[in-house]
């Protein structure tokens, strides 16, 4: 059975500052896929992530695969109040139509 | 596109009610996938179609559970009788398959009393 965890849970951090979230993943895989879901909205897919070694970046998020170790980071550079969601990892064990495995989500809160 | 759209956003219901949630995926997509998010449990797959056929329903937590997909648009998730813990909000999700992500709808709020 395919297991994502993430880590941390929860994390306060102060604007500017930087930051890693972590995703590992249970079995062989080498697609993954980050979301962002803000407090009572939809998941919105942020990268995607489809061969060891990839890199994505979008503003001040980049996230990456190594699908070796079977884990991915999200890392935050110079963090903003905007940025302040939750973050999901998930997995697609399988490939084709099959569906995602999510981690149990980052909480992210930025402070001033 | 308008993306997944389901229906209603929000559902207050009384425990034994029946309840229909509903989903319209994105035109052209051939997966559709029915989602719980709880806090104490997280996202759930309850389950999942391809090309309108259920793959695999392993997830759903009971009998009174039931979800169909008469036709590529179109797909209903059911719960009869409803009850408490049920409360969560459920997500519909549809993907092109291969490499894409899947696309999440706004959700449904259910709350049974």
């Amino acid at each position: 059975e395919l297991k994502v965890e993430q880590n941390p849970l929860f994390l306060s951090m102060q604007e500017g500052k930087n930051y890693t979230i972590y995703c590992n993943y249970s079995t062989t895989s080498d697609r993954l896929y980050w979301y962002r879901q803000d407090p009572g909205k939809s998941l919105e897919s942020l990268f995607v992530l489809l061969s060891n070694g990839a890199v994505k970046q979008e503003g001040r998020l980049m996230a990456s695969l190594d699908t070796k170790a079977r884990l991915s980071t999200l890392h935050i550079t110079a963090a903003v109040h905007d940025l302040s969601a939750t973050y999901f990892c998930a997995v697609d064990s399988l490939g084709g139509n099959t569906p995602l495995v999510f981690g149990k989500g980052t909480r992210l809160s930025v402070i001033a | 596109d308008a993306g997944v759209i389901q229906s209603p956003r929000h559902e207050v219901t009384e425990m034994g009610q029946e309840v229909t949630l509903r989903c319209k995926p994105i035109s052209g997509h051939n997966s559709l996938f029915w989602y719980r998010q709880t806090m104490m449990r997280g996202l759930e797959l309850l389950i999942y179609f391809n090309n309108n056929v259920p793959i695999d329903d392993s997830g759903m937590p009971e009998d009174r559970f039931s979800a169909k997909m008469p036709n590529a648009s179109f797909s209903t998730l059911k719960i009869q009788p409803s009850e408490p813990r049920d409360s969560a909000v459920y997500f519909c999700a549809s993907s092109l398959g291969g490499t894409t992500e899947a696309f999440f709808g706004q959700g449904t709020r259910l709350t049974v009393v």
